[in-house]
Formats: structure tokens, sequence, C-alpha cells
């Protein structure tokens, strides 16, 4: 168990919807980050957030937006929903500091789009 | 760009040596790490290496690390069924840049350890 927690496991819905992931990242770690894995792409990095702000983007969508909350929690919101948008998306945490700043992975949220 | 590459599909017999492959092309890159994916499951971090180091040895698993030729090896001593998963490698780039905390994953090399 990395200690990052992220829900729901698996979501279901149809195309043009929007869908809220929730994640929790592990005691103590200021970091936030957010990578999808399909079987096309493979581990893609979405975005990460440290503190509540926006440290670093990558191949985000504009349908899809995330924030950091005071508490720390992070969730990513995904509209819109596109067939192509199934995956596996993961939420990872870390301290946010120089170093090492290894990031733990939560168990990840399986999205089906129908 | 960057870009890390992994072979696809290892396999071995249990008791054998595993050795996964990865070679990567940012030459900033700082820390390279080895993670774990069982079916189902979250990504779980192996190990580490910064990039100054050549070796890093953590009870069966080695890292080698050829800086020159931008290439990284795991090696699993005596593996046993249970280390069948998907290991993927990764790179992260230089701290403070716009892309500080940045992982660039490998597609992965699913390790099939026959009993």
């Amino acid at each position: 168990d990395s200690g990052v927690t992220q829900t729901p496991k698996h979501l279901i819905t149809a195309t043009g919807q929007r869908v809220t992931l929730r994640c929790s990242p592990r005691s103590g770690d200021l970091s936030v980050y957010w990578y999808q894995q399909s079987l096309d792409q493979g581990l893609q990095f979405l975005i990460q957030y440290y503190n509540g702000e926006e440290r670093a983007k990558g191949n985000i969508l504009e349908r899809f937006s995330a924030q950091q909350f005071p508490d720390l929690h992070s969730e990513l919101n995904l509209s819109s929903l596109e067939l192509g948008d199934s995956a596996l998306y993961f939420c990872a945490s870390s301290t946010g500091l120089q170093g090492t700043d290894t990031q733990y992975f939560g168990p990840g949220t399986r999205l089906t789009v129908l | 760009g960057e870009d890390v590459e992994q072979s696809l599909f290892l396999s071995v017999r249990e008791g054998d040596s595993s050795v996964i492959n990865c070679t990567y092309t940012d030459s900033s890159s700082t820390y390279l790490y080895w993670y774990k994916q069982e079916p189902g499951a979250g990504l779980q971090l192996l190990t580490y290496i910064f990039s100054n180091m050549d070796m890093k040895q953590d009870q069966r698993l080695t890292v080698l690390l050829n800086k020159k030729d931008k290439h990284l090896s795991l090696r699993i001593a005596d593996t046993q069924t249970g280390d069948s998963a998907i290991y993927f490698c990764a790179e992260r780039g230089l701290w403070g840049s716009s892309n500080t905390g940045k992982l660039i994953f490998g597609q992965g090399t699913t390790l099939q350890v026959k009993p």
C-alpha cells in the first residue's frame, strides 16, 4: 500500500458525459501528479500540482482540468468524454522537494467510456 | 526530444536471473526509476538510481547505469513466479526546469517467469 488513495476504482460512463476522479496524497506529500495509461499511448504525464498550484503540464487535453485543494487532495475532471478517453488514470504523490522526490502511485481509476 | 525505450517481453525460468533493459534520450535526466505493475494494480516503486551513479544494489535487484550510452538495466536475481509483472523504467528531468517532477515512462517490459 503506497498510501495514495484514488476513488472511484472503476467508472463506466457514456460519450459526452463528464466525470471527476479523486486522489488523496500520502500524508506529508505536497505534490500530486496525474498520469493516463492507455494501450496505444502507454503511460503519459498529464499535470502536476504543488501545494495547490499548477507546477507542470504535460499532454493534457483542453477537455480535462485538474485542481488541488487546501487539504491537498486533487481532482481530475474529464468532460465531453470520447471513446478514446477510456484508460487507467493514476495519481501519484511526492514531497515535491528537491532531491530524490520519489513518486508513489495510487491504485488507479479505470475509466470506460461507452 | 524525450523518449524511453524498452523491449516488450522477456521470458525466464524460475531461479534464473532476469535482465530488463531500457534506453533513454534525455541527457539531462537526473533520476532513473524502475516501477513494477502487477495485473489490475498500480505502479510499485522498486528502486531508483541517481545519474552520477553506475550501479545500485538492493537485495535481489541490481541497477546498472551507463550514462555515456544512456542505457539502464534492471537485474533480478533468483527470479520467482511472483516477479511476473510489467516493469517500467522512467526518467525524471532536471530539477527547476519547467517539467519538474514529470516522469517519462518506457512502454513497459512484460516479464513472464515459468516454473
